[in-house]
C-alpha cells in the first residue's frame, strides 16, 4: 500500500510570493491535516480536511489556506510569503475504512521543505 | 488547551543501554496518545496509539505505556539504528485529527 506522498519536496520562494503544496493520502483515508515543522516551534498544526470540508483550524494567519479534492487529495497555500514561514511542511492522512482504533491512526508523508529568502 | 511535555529533551545511551523517554500530557479528554519517530529531513514515522490508561503496545525493542498523565517509551538493549527523535503527541476527544505534539527527545546511541 502506498504512503502518503508530498510535492514538491523541495521549494525555494523570495518574500511576497506565493505557494501551493500538494499531498496525497494513503489509498481510501479521508482526512488530511498539515503540520508546520520548525526547529523553534516544532510541529503545529494547520488545519484538516475531511470530505472536501476544513473541520478544524490552528492558529495561523489567514495567509494559510488549503482545500480537499473529491479524491481526498489536498493541497495547502501560503500567500504573501514571510521569512519566518520557511519551514518543513507535512501532510498526515487518517480515517481509512477499517475503521476500530485503526481509524485514528495518522500516518506522515515526507514533507515539503520550503525555504524563503 | 492541550499540553505535551517531553523528556529529556536528548539522551545519550551506549548501545545496550536500555532507557525510557518520558510523555507528561494534560488533554480535555483523551482519543490517543501517539508516539512517532523522526529521522533527520523525513516525516515522522508511526511507532503507537495508546488509549486508555494501563494499556501497553510493543515493537521490537520498543515498548509504550500509558498512565492518565504520561506515556512512557521503554527502549531495551538500543541499537546505533534506534538513533532518531521520538516524538510524543495527544489527540482530543474534541478536535477532529488534530494532533498536539510534544518538542520531542533525541535520542543517539553510539556503538
Amino acid at each position: 500500500k502506498a504512503g502518503v506522498t508530498q510535492t514538491p519536496r523541495y521549494l525555494i520562494k523570495t518574500r511576497g510570493q506565493q505557494v501551493t503544496l500538494s499531498c496525497s493520502p494513503i489509498s481510501g483515508h479521508r482526512s488530511v491535516s498539515w503540520y508546520q515543522q520548525t526547529p523553534g516551534q516544532g510541529l503545529q498544526f494547520l488545519f484538516e480536511y475531511f470530505s472536501e470540508t476544513q473541520r478544524n483550524k490552528g492558529n495561523f494567519p489567514g495567509r494559510f489556506s488549503g482545500r480537499q479534492f473529491s479524491n481526498s487529495r489536498s493541497e495547502m497555500n501560503v500567500s504573501t510569503l514571510e521569512l519566518g514561514d520557511s519551514a518543513l511542511y507535512l501532510c498526515a492522512s487518517s480515517g481509512g475504512q477499517g475503521g476500530g482504533s485503526s481509524y485514528n491512526e495518522q500516518f506522515f508523508g515526507p514533507g515539503t521543505r520550503l525555504t524563503v529568502l | 488547551e492541550d499540553q505535551v511535555t517531553q523528556s529529556p529533551e536528548a539522551l545519550r545511551l551506549q548501545e545496550g543501554e536500555s532507557s525510557s523517554l518520558n510523555c507528561s500530557y494534560t488533554v480535555s479528554g483523551l482519543r490517543g496518545l501517539f508516539w512517532y519517530r523522526q529521522d533527520p529531513g523525513k516525516g515522522p514515522e508511526f511507532l503507537f496509539t495508546l488509549y486508555s490508561a494501563g494499556e501497553e503496545k510493543e515493537k521490537e525493542r520498543l515498548k509504550a505505556t500509558l498512565t492518565k498523565k504520561e506515556s512512557f517509551l521503554h527502549i531495551t538493549a538500543p541499537k546505533p539504528e534506534d538513533s532518531a527523535t521520538y516524538l510524543c503527541a495527544v489527540q482530543s476527544l474534541y478536535s477532529g485529527s488534530r494532533l498536539t505534539f510534544g518538542e520531542g527527545t533525541q535520542l543517539t546511541v553510539n556503538p
